[in-house]
């Protein structure tokens, strides 16, 4: 079976350039997170989505992200415009209904480089 | 609001020695607790999780980790570490019955020399 499937893999940008990262969930999940890990801070929680509905986007770090979930098979992450401190590696990862015990089925990841 | 705090950030064993990572959470009702684990270059991958039941819960790869309710702790054990269980541990935890919303620790790196 297909895992949480995340493209691009790498990206090297531009300050100022805008930024779309996909994910593709797996089959069936009705929950989708966006996570970004970075040696200072670990693993922070962006946004989540539920039922293709953002259910907490609090850890949105400013209006230059913003998530979509269009359907239940695809969600974007955009940022823009980019900063070097946007480097970071973005994890998307999905989960099964809401009585799971919410275990985390995580993507690849986008390793994302603005220079 | 639940949170997770991991004690030790980075941990240096020797293949053999016996391995224990701290993780302590705050939150006021039930939760799901889990461990995940994250190989050099890799995503994450679940280790072992706790949801209900008994409280010393085994995962792959010898690894167990024993929830305490009084002590709001799920740490992390293995008798004998390996050069292989080089990686970052994380620990996680969300409330049952919520929105799945999953909190993460800062993680572990555990470094194994051989």
């Amino acid at each position: 079976d297909a895992g949480v499937i995340q493209s691009p893999r790498h990206e090297v940008t531009e300050m100022g350039q805008e930024v779309t990262l996909r994910c593709k969930p797996i089959s069936g999940h009705n929950s989708l997170f966006w996570y970004r890990q970075t040696m200072m801070r670990g693993l922070e929680l962006l946004i989540y989505f539920n039922n293709n509905v953002p259910i907490d986007d609090s850890g949105m770090p400013e209006d230059r992200f913003s998530a979509k979930m269009p359907n239940a098979s695809f969600s974007t992450l955009k940022i823009q415009p980019s900063e070097p401190r946007d480097s970071a590696v973005y994890f998307c990862a999905s989960s099964g209904n809401r009585g799971d015990t919410g275990e985390l089925f995580f993507g690849e990841g986008s390793r994302l480089t603005v220079l | 609001a639940q949170s997770v705090s991991q004690h030790n950030h980075h941990v240096i064993l020797s293949e053999a020695a016996s391995l224990e990572l701290g993780c302590n959470y705050s939150y006021g009702g039930t939760v799901n607790l889990f461990w995940y684990v994250q190989y050099p270059g890799q995503h994450l991958q679940l280790l072992l999780k706790y949801f209900s039941g008994d409280p010393l819960v085994k995962g792959i790869k010898g690894f167990e980790a024993e929830f305490i309710k009084s002590k709001f702790s799920f740490n992390l054990r293995k008798p004998s570490v390996q050069w292989s269980d080089t990686a970052e541990y994380f620990c996680a935890v969300n409330a049952q019955g919520g929105y799945q919303k999953v909190t993460f620790g800062i993680g572990t790196k555990l470094q194994v020399i051989p």
